[in-house]
Formats: structure tokens, C-alpha cells, sequence
């Protein structure tokens, strides 16, 4: 079935370093690509997406590229800062798994940027 | 805009006991909503879709006579734990979808500890 691989946590970082989260995915179909960012004591909310290969998706500093080659869909930021300290979920959708659009998750990423 | 509740947000009780968790949309109509479980370092896991207004369908695993779901209009769904043991210990998770098949909004997640 449909599956999404994250890179293992925690990711430690000092302010104004490079991120990447890593995410690739397994999918039949054509999925839609997520990323769900948890801030303590929050629910997911929406990061970025994409819907179809080559699409990129941003969002307050994040980018993310849809690349059906190698079925990755990774989370990059230039410079981080204390305030992304999170939980980072890769996710996927698509037309031929799960029902009425439920997400598949990864097991997230948690991201600790310290000053 | 999209904002979920969820109630409560952490509960404990007793060993064969039923808890009752209600999750919300406050500023929209969900046509559909969402219930899922997190273990500790663990992914989201789907555990069932409702829809208001019929039957739920739950994920291959879960027992539906165990977790009760209602969704009782469009701004309400409930998640009853029936006969709760401490293996059913967990955040559980609602999101609600506004329209579009992909736009799903997640609540702050409830935590249940069986003793």
C-alpha cells in the first residue's frame, strides 16, 4: 500500500542554518504531496504542497519539490529560526489509496532550533 | 479561518470504563471528518472517515464496536472509546475537510490514559 519515509529526528539546528527533511514516498496512483507542521501544544496545520510532479510548494520561508523520479518530496529552508522549532510531518493523498482524500502519514520530524 | 476543537483535551479514566471525545469545526461546515490515533514517536494512523449523516468507515484493524463514531451534523463528529483498557492509551486526532478533497484541518488532539 501507500507509504510515506521521513528521516528520523530529532534535528538539532542553530538559528539561520540550512534545513532539509527528507521524505520519500511509495504510492500507485498520482498522489498529492504535504507537509504538516505540529507547534507544541497545537494541531497539524497545512505547511506547503503539491499536487503534481515538478509542482513546488512554499510556504513562510519553506520549499518543497515534487519529484516523481525519485518519489521524494523533501522540506527545505535556507535559514531557520527558533520559531520553526516543531513537529514536521511528509504526508500524501492520492486518487487510488485510502478514501475521500485521507492523508498517509510519516512518523515526523522533530526540529529543535536553538539561538 | 478552519479552526477545529477538540474536547476535552486530555482525559483520564478507569479500566472498562467509555469516553466520549467530541471534535468540532467552529467556522465551517465539514462534509467529512476524520479520526486518527498517534502513539508516541509514532505517524498519525487512520482509524476511521465519517461522514454526517451515515455510517462511519473505519480502517482495516480497527474495531468499530470498540470506537464509536457519530458525526451528528456538520460542525460535530464524537469518538466514543468504549469499554476502554490501558492499550487504548493515546492522542487521538480529528481533522475535518471543508470541500476541496485535499483541505483538511486538524484539531489540537485529545489524550487518553486508561488506568
Amino acid at each position: 500500500g501507500d507509504s510515506v519515509t521521513q528521516m528520523e529526528g530529532p534535528v538539532t539546528l542553530s538559528e539561520e542554518a540550512f534545513l532539509t527533511i527528507n521524505c520519500t514516498y511509495t504510492a500507485t496512483g498520482y498522489p498529492s504531496l504535504f507537509w504538516y507542521v505540529q507547534y507544541p501544544g497545537e494541531g497539524l496545520q497545512l505547511l506547503l504542497k503539491a499536487t503534481k510532479a515538478d509542482d513546488k510548494g512554499s510556504n513562510k520561508g519553506f520549499e518543497a519539490t515534487y519529484r516523481k523520479e525519485t518519489t521524494s518530496f523533501h522540506l527545505e529552508k535556507g535559514s531557520v529560526q527558533v520559531s520553526d522549532s516543531a513537529v514536521y510531518f511528509c504526508a500524501l493523498t492520492g486518487l487510488y489509496g485510502g478514501s475521500q482524500g485521507n492523508l498517509i502519514f510519516g512518523k515526523g520530524t522533530k526540529l529543535s532550533v536553538k539561538p | 479561518g478552519a479552526v477545529v476543537s477538540q474536547h476535552p483535551s486530555w482525559v483520564i479514566c478507569k479500566s472498562g470504563t467509555s469516553v466520549k471525545i467530541e471534535c468540532r469545526s467552529l467556522d465551517f461546515q465539514a462534509t467529512t471528518m476524520f479520526w486518527y490515533r498517534q502513539f508516541p514517536k509514532q505517524s498519525l494512523m487512520l482509524m476511521a472517515t465519517s461522514n454526517e449523516g451515515s455510517k462511519a468507515t473505519y480502517e482495516q484493524g480497527v474495531e468499530k464496536d470498540k470506537f464509536l463514531i457519530n458525526h451528528a451534523s456538520l460542525t460535530l463528529s464524537t469518538l466514543t472509546v468504549t469499554s476502554a483498557h490501558p492499550e487504548d492509551s493515546s492522542f487521538y486526532i480529528c481533522s475535518a475537510n471543508r470541500g476541496g478533497w485535499y483541505e483538511q484541518y486538524f484539531g489540537p488532539g485529545t489524550r487518553l490514559t486508561v488506568t
